[in-house]
């Protein structure tokens, strides 16, 4: 079966840098993709990563590494307005979007 | 620019009664359109998606229907709703073109509790 791994929640400090990590087991892969989902409201795109290596985007990073199956969403310098849910997602060989539950990410003062 | 929207943001129905929700793409033409479930704790669930005018394509057989009567509407219905049914309902849209690249642009989404 298909199935996406990430932490159900972290906690981090305001000003700080959090990892979040994602492994994958899918039929193929056409792409692996990270949004961001703030409570109650729709999940908006942050990064898209199809080969090996980091992809810088402000302060958010996002890495893949195909033969692990591993990508991780790097935040830096982190702001209150970060508190939401982080969710993986991956694209098989099907063109089909494979997502997992999501990681909480809880900021604190 | 292209916009979504979904409406109703929220609705309480009882059981048994009928649904629809509907979406509605801008400044696109020909997109793919899904609607997915999200229940709390879980990953998103395609129930939906179509990739043109009367082109539907279940994920999960249910009670649940979809239509797309216009190239930029999408309809999901019930005619019965059971309880199972609760849940946070997105819709979503993205290019024509089948590409691993393709990135999902969601509407705001419709918070349904069925009584």
């Amino acid at each position: 079966g298909q199935n996406i791994d990430q932490p159900t929640e972290m906690t981090a400090t305001e000003g700080a840098i959090v990892q979040i990590n994602c492994t994958y087991q899918t039929s193929g892969f056409n792409g692996l993709f990270w949004y961001q989902q703030h409570a109650g409201e729709a999940p908006t795109f942050l990064s898209y990563n199809v080969l090996d290596g980091l992809e810088e985007k402000g302060r958010f990073s996002s890495f893949l590494s195909r033969s692990k199956g591993y990508s991780y969403l790097l935040l830096k310098e982190l702001q209150m307005k970060d508190s939401a849910s982080y969710l993986c997602a991956v694209m098989d060989s099907n063109y089909q979007l494979i997502w997992g539950a999501g990681t909480k990410l809880i900021i604190k003062p | 620019s292209q916009t979504i929207h979904q409406w109703p943001a929220t609705l309480v129905q009882p059981v048994g009664s009928p649904l629809s929700l509907e979406c509605t793409v801008e400044g696109t033409s020909n997109p793919n359109l899904y609607w997915y479930r999200q229940a709390a704790g879980r990953g998103l669930q395609l129930l939906f998606y179509s990739v043109g005018i009367g082109q539907i394509s279940s994920e999960v057989p249910q009670n649940l229907s979809a239509s797309r009567p216009q190239d930029r509407q999408f309809i999901l219905s019930s005619k019965k709703l059971l309880l199972s049914d609760s849940g946070f309902y997105l819709c979503a849209w993205s290019e024509g073109s089948i590409s691993g690249a393709n990135v999902l642009t969601f509407g705001a989404g419709s918070r349904l509790t069925v009584l």
